[in-house]
């Protein structure tokens, strides 16, 4: 059964405080996977696609990585403004238009 | 590009009421993507269509659900009657289909959502 896993819940850090975000993800064959930003009150922002092991990509302070088991979400220098809900998806096996998405990662970055 | 709309953004209704959600996709995107958002749960896929077709309602929860895309620009979300375990956030997405190597691509884009909250 496909099965994405987020960790930690929730983070806290402090302004400048590096940390990760961790997303595993139980699919047959990746075929994408998704990160997102939620801000309370609003819809999903959509972040990364990323395709294959070994692929990176970044915007502003973040970085998405990808292995064969699991991507992670680098936030470096954090700022308030960073705070928000990070999820992570990963296309159905057999349905490749469905989604498979995580709890998420509730991030609170303090000045 | 304005993004996906949706209304309303709040609504309020007595349970046994009916209650339509709609929304706007973004132009030129063929897929429409319905979800359902709650603490316990996160976000459940309800139904969804391609080029205003329903393709999988798998996820409607029971029949007191309908879905409809007459067009290309609109979609309603239907409960009817709704209930208090109705109470939760819904949004619409869209996406525009790519394929590359014999993979689709192309990311979903989402609503701001509607809270409905069912007395």
């Amino acid at each position: 059964e496909d099965q994405v896993t987020q960790s930690p819940e929730a983070l806290r850090l402090q302004e400048g405080e590096s940390s990760s975000l961790n997303c595993s993800y139980t699919v047959s064959g990746l075929r994408g996977l998704f990160w997102y930003r939620q801000d309370p009150g609003k819809g999903p922002e959509f972040l990364f696609t990323l395709y294959s092991a070994g692929e990176e990509k970044e915007k502003e302070r973040l970085k998405a990585t990808l292995t064969k088991k699991e991507s992670f979400l680098h936030i470096t220098a954090p700022k308030p403004e960073d705070s928000a809900t990070y999820l992570c998806a990963v296309r159905h096996s057999y349905n490749t238009d469905k989604l498979i998405f995580g709890t998420g990662t509730r991030l609170q970055v303090f000045p | 590009d304005a993004g996906v709309i949706q209304s309303p953004r709040h609504e309020v209704t007595e349970m046994g009421q009916e209650v339509t959600l709609r929304c706007k996709p973004i132009s030129g995107h063929d897929y429409l993507f319905w979800y359902r958002q709650t603490m316990m749960r996160g976000l459940e896929l309800l139904i969804y269509f391609n080029n205003n077709v329903p393709i999988d309602d798998s996820g409607m929860p029971e029949d007191r659900f309908s879905a409809k895309m007459p067009n290309a620009s609109f979609s309603t979300l239907k409960i009817q009657p709704s209930e208090p375990r109705d109470s939760a956030v819904y949004f619409c997405a869209s996406r525009f289909s790519q394929w590359s190597s014999g993979t689709v691509r192309g990311e979903q884009y989402f609503g701001p959502g509607t809270r409905l909250t069912v007395t």
